[in-house]
């Protein structure tokens, strides 16, 4: 069955760039989506379909997909971005969700 | 503006059914290409989809994890969704999270809080 796959955790400084990774096999050919859920909170959607915004989600948020890996990045990270993130792919039918990566603004 | 609430039982004995439901409030649950979902999360750990359902009850989806023993129903008339979940063991304790998904492909863009659910003697 397909599997996505996650790193546990990321680290940056604030102002600089994050870069979350989701792998699968051609995950490129299918639409990823992107979660953040803070720390107690449900999750929230950050990105669909790759790299669309949700109304209120900041545009520091952008999404890219090719080959076998999708990329959620964070341009100019906050500390309010400090969160567990999420991708998650449809599989025929079913939804998958990765491990999540918890991402540290230090 | 589209919100969602979980309730139940915030505890159930071992071998038991699970069973929640989620009001939706704000829109109708059988208007617009929809589906509705259940995922839960283990303290501590990632989230798992259980399966989601059409507005209209007609289609429905389940993890081949979990298909055995979920059932999702629609209640029209009470604009709430339900899941249960039969001979539960400790492994099921968990927040249960309801969210509405796009059938169109936008995404799970709304929801519930979140119901803690512990399977205990």
């Amino acid at each position: 069955s397909y599997e996505v796959t996650q790193a546990l955790s990321v680290s940056v400084a604030p102002g600089q760039t994050a870069r979350i990774t989701c792998g699968g096999n051609n995950i490129g050919d299918t639409n990823v989506y992107w979660f953040q859920q803070r720390a107690g909170q449900a999750p929230i959607l950050v990105l669909y379909r790759d790299s669309s915004r949700p109304s209120g989600i900041p545009a520091r948020f952008s999404g890219s997909n090719s080959g076998n890996t999708a990329t959620l990045t964070i341009s100019g990270a906050q500390d309010a971005d400090e969160a567990t993130y999420y991708c998650q792919v449809w599989d025929r039918t079913k939804w998958l969700f990765g491990g999540g990566t918890k991402l540290t603004v230090l | 503006q589209v919100q969602l609430q979980e309730s139940g039982p915030g505890l159930v004995k071992p071998s038991q059914t699970l069973s929640l439901t989620c009001s939706v409030s704000g829109g109708s649950l059988t208007r617009g290409i929809y589906y509705w979902s259940w995922i839960r999360q283990p303290a501590g750990k990632g989230l798992e989809w259980i399966g989601h359902i059409s507005g209209s009850g007609g289609d429905s989806n389940y993890n081949p994890s979990l298909k055995s023993r979920v059932n999702i129903s629609v209640d029209a008339s009470k604009n709430t969704f339900s899941l249960r979940l039969t001979s539960v063991t400790a492994a099921d304790t968990a927040v249960y999270f309801c969210a509405r998904d796009w059938a169109g492909g936008n995404g799970m863009d709304v929801w519930g809080q979140g119901a803690a659910v512990m399977v205990s003697s």
